[in-house]
């Protein structure tokens, strides 16, 4: 079956520490997307990608990082430089252009804890 | 920019009662609108989505949703809820083709507590 995966379910991070939520999809999607989730605050933009080797910053792209080197894979790595990370991240994808209409498919999310 | 409303924070009904989550929109030329419901520690699930045609749009679970365009709104419907619709519920939105920025934008969430 089609679909995107996220792991770890749980990630705990100590202070300092950079980790790096995987995303895989086997869509064929071009476009991918990072969404970081707070209670009360929906869904805030992290980056986004919409064709291999290319991404762009989302609304709240400071201490975080990505790579897009291959089509299926858009890696998400939470630098020391978050001051605020423990949050619930979502991945989800589409096909290019999302003006098709047919929407996001979404991942099961990480579940971030600083210790 | 498109972007979506979704009013009321938490949404409580009772158990066999109708269930209603209102969304309102603003977006360049015509919307695509999408409904995701979203359960503890889980992904967004799809819904339902109007693109183009009947206003009146059924889904997954037993949910349709009206789209009226002199409102711009998009409101979730449900004739009997079920103490299983509880779940935050987002409601979407982009531009149709020829507009740029066509990434969705969704609203912040309405949480659903069905009451048995």
């Amino acid at each position: 079956d089609g679909g995107i995966t996220q792991s770890p379910k749980y990630l705990f991070r100590k202070e300092g520490q950079n980790v790096t939520l995987s995303c895989e999809q086997n869509l064929n999607h071009d476009a991918m997307y990072w969404y970081r989730q707070d209670p009360g605050q929906g869904l805030r933009l992290i980056y986004y990608s919409q064709i291999v080797n290319d991404f762009q910053k989302g609304d709240i792209a400071e201490g975080y990082s990505v790579s897009r080197e291959k089509k299926e894979s858009f890696p998400l790595t939470v630098t020391s430089a978050q001051k605020n990370p423990t949050a619930f991240y979502l991945c989800a994808s589409s096909i290019e252009p999302p003006s098709a209409g047919y929407g996001y498919t979404f991942g099961s999310g990480t579940r971030l804890t600083v210790v | 920019a498109q972007s979506v409303a979704q009013p009321e924070d938490q949404v409580n009904v009772a158990e066999g009662n109708p269930l209603t989550v209102k969304c309102t929109y603003s977006v360049s030329g015509n919307p695509y609108l999408f409904w995701y419901v979203q359960y503890p520690n889980r992904g967004l699930q799809f819904l339902l989505k109007y693109i183009t045609g009947d206003n009146l749009v059924k889904g997954s679970y037993g949910f349709e949703a009206e789209f009226n365009k002199s409102q711009t709104s998009f409101h979730l419907k449900k004739p009997s809820a079920l103490v299983s619709d509880s779940a935050l519920y987002f409601c979407a939105v982009s531009p149709g083709p020829f507009y740029g920025n066509n990434r969705l934008a969704f609203g912040k969430g309405n949480q659903v507590v069905v009451i048995p």
